[in-house]
């Protein structure tokens, strides 16, 4: 069964606007990942947020974790071209040992 | 660098055929999972496995078995390979542990006719 599941689908935006991605999940966690995927390829980890923590920042990255709406956001700043990539979330259970994936945002950057 | 190298990019099998994949990692991480992802499916976990020798079965198991015989090395086996299993095959590893991130290989995309 999936866990986390992204809102919205796909979204097209303009180089230098801002992305934001979300996901929600339904059970108790003991963290969020978001990993990127480009086009026919492996995923690439981004940033993980722990049950405890609220805000996370990594260069361009900004998460957030709201554990009493079981929801995450994934803002990207400043958009490029070359973050045209497929975002998903994976949330891994508090029993520690499966992480479970949403089915991804796609997002287009037009340059 | 973590490292993730699965044996092929692309595969064509006919139906009935078995099938190996495998995945390699160099970072001497206990816990190895195979993915596959299918359009509008996301990932579904197929087979995890814990340390050498240790096996789980994930969410889809059927028609997919595995084999850890050495730590750096994981292998998802079709039996019979049949054309619902066309599809794109992922491999993570990761340490450990729940605080940490899974790395990824390539993907193996495989058509079975």
């Amino acid at each position: 069964s999936q866990q986390g599941e992204e809102d919205p689908q796909a979204l097209s935006i303009q180089e230098g606007e801002n992305a934001t991605m979300n996901c929600s999940y339904k059970t108790s966690i003991n963290n969020l990942q978001w990993y990127r995927q480009n086009s026919g390829r492996g995923l690439v980890h981004l940033i993980l947020i722990r049950s405890n923590e609220r805000e996370k920042h990594s260069g361009r990255l900004r998460v957030t974790l709201d554990t009493s709406k079981k929801s995450s956001s994934l803002l990207i700043t400043a958009s490029r071209a070359a973050d045209t990539a497929s975002y998903f979330c994976a949330t891994c259970d508090t029993g520690g040992f499966k992480t479970i994936f949403g089915a991804g945002t796609r997002l287009f950057v037009k340059a | 660098d973590v490292k993730v190298t699965q044996s092929s990019r692309y595969l064509v099998k006919r139906t009935g055929e078995k099938v190996f994949l495998e995945c390699v990692q160099d970072m001497d991480h206990e816990n190895m999972f195979w993915y596959r992802q299918d359009p509008g499916l996301g990932l579904r976990l197929i087979y995890f496995s814990y340390d050498v020798k240790m096996k789980e079965k994930g969410d889809i198991p059927e028609g997919y078995s595995v084999s850890r015989e050495k730590k750096e090395r994981f292998s998802l086996i079709l039996e019979s390979a049949s054309t619902n299993q066309t599809s794109m095959y992922l491999c993570a590893s990761r340490r450990q542990g729940a605080g940490y991130e899974q790395y990824f290989g390539p993907g193996t995309r495989l058509t079975v006719t």
